[in-house]
Order: C-alpha cells, then structure tokens, then sequence
C-alpha cells in the first residue's frame, strides 16, 4: 500500500525551462511534506518542505505546492540547470509520528 | 563535522551470512531510520527508534534487526532470513520535533552473492 506516490518515473526538460514534480498521497493524517534531491550511490539531501497549514513555499529557484483536497503537491524549479539532473523524492511525515514515508522517485534530467 | 556516517561504503557477504551495517551520528538527534532502496521502489523504512532502547518496526522489517543502546548509533542487522538482501541501505536521524528534516548518511551499497 503506497501512501506517497510519484507517478512520474522519470521528466526531461531543457536548460531554463521550469521542472515541475509531482506527488500524490493517500494519507490524510500527514500534516508535513519535503523533496529531497538524491544523486547515485549518495544519501538524499534535504531540498524543501511544507507543513499542511501552507499551500505554498518557497526558496530561491524552488518551490513546493500543497493541494490538500486533491492531497497532491508539487515542486517547481526555475530555471532548472543540468546540475539539478537527480532523482528527486517527496517525503511525508504524520502528526504523532515521527517517520518518514517517501515516494518512489523521479530521474529529472535537465538538458544543456 | 556534524553528520551522519554509514560504514563501509561496500560490503559483500556470502549467502546465509548475518551481517551489520554501521550508523553513528553526532548531531544529538533522538530520532533514527533505517531506509532500503531498490530500483523503482524508492525509499522503504526498516526500522526506526525514538528514543534510545526502544524502536519500532518500519514497512520491511522481516529479517532484519536492529538496537539503540546508545543515542549515537544505530545499527542494522541484516540476517540470512532476510529473502532478498542486496540493497542500497540509508541510514538518518532527525530531531525529536515535528516539521523537521531528516539529514541522511552516505549509504551502504550491500551485495550477497
């Protein structure tokens, strides 16, 4: 049973054109959301998040969207660089708990 | 350096063999999670504690054990019950607060043949 899904598996965008990623989920009770950017053989690193009361926040070129009707969420980066090529991963955590349940990956590839 | 340190970076293990991956950090976080990554499936959690002594089972917890004597470590056993063993494991803490993140080690890349 996937509570965080990443339909996409993979997104190729061009050099300066927008990245957008998306994740669902099916947990109502989660109440904080992340991306984390992981390159191959490395730990993940921590990108951006929001908590449930925001639909969105922000930090220099990416942003996270939160619907919480549609319990989908989205980050955006503009301009995406080839540097930005990883896998990216959203992440929720519920109230009461404190673990952490991710999705399965999107592969971005920005092309020069 | 605060951070989260997986050692070795490789192992290899004959098949039946037990076998511990490593986890040390120094950022005084409570909480630490062992993830398994395997292609396409992202990150599944094994295993995560709390607290020191106590842990609680994660989504794949079958074959594997785990302990939290000390709140700067937290190592995984994985036994030779554990069906399919080869993985990409990531271990991390976080703090004891909500709406944190959790900060992840380096990974260790474990092949039974």
């Amino acid at each position: 049973d996937q509570q965080v899904k990443q339909n996409s598996p993979s997104l190729s965008v061009q050099e300066g054109r927008i990245s957008i990623l998306n994740c669902d989920y099916t947990n109502s009770m989660f109440d904080y959301f992340l991306w984390y950017k992981k390159y191959p053989a490395e730990g993940p690193t921590f990108l951006i998040s929001i908590s449930s009361i925001k639909d969105k926040n922000e930090d220099g070129r990416f942003t996270v969207f939160l619907n919480k009707s549609a319990k989908h969420l989205s980050l955006h980066i503009v301009p995406s660089q080839p540097g930005d090529s990883a896998v990216y991963f959203c992440a929720a955590q519920s109230g009461g708990t404190y673990k952490y349940i991710f999705g399965t990956g999107t592969r971005l590839k920005v092309l020069a | 350096d605060g951070g989260i340190t997986q050692s070795p970076k490789y192992l290899f293990r004959k098949e039946g063999q037990n076998v511990t991956l490593s986890c040390e950090q120094n950022l005084n976080h409570d909480a630490m999670y062992w993830y398994r990554q395997d292609p396409g499936q992202g990150l599944r959690l094994i295993y995560y504690s709390q607290i020191v002594n106590d842990f609680q089972k994660g989504d794949i917890a079958e074959g594997y054990s785990v302990s939290r004597e000390k709140k700067e470590s937290f190592p995984l056993t994985v036994t030779s019950a554990q069906k399919n063993p080869t993985a990409f494991y990531l271990c991390a803490s976080s703090p004891q607060v909500m709406n944190t993140e959790a900060f992840f080690g380096q990974g260790t890349r474990l092949t039974v043949v």
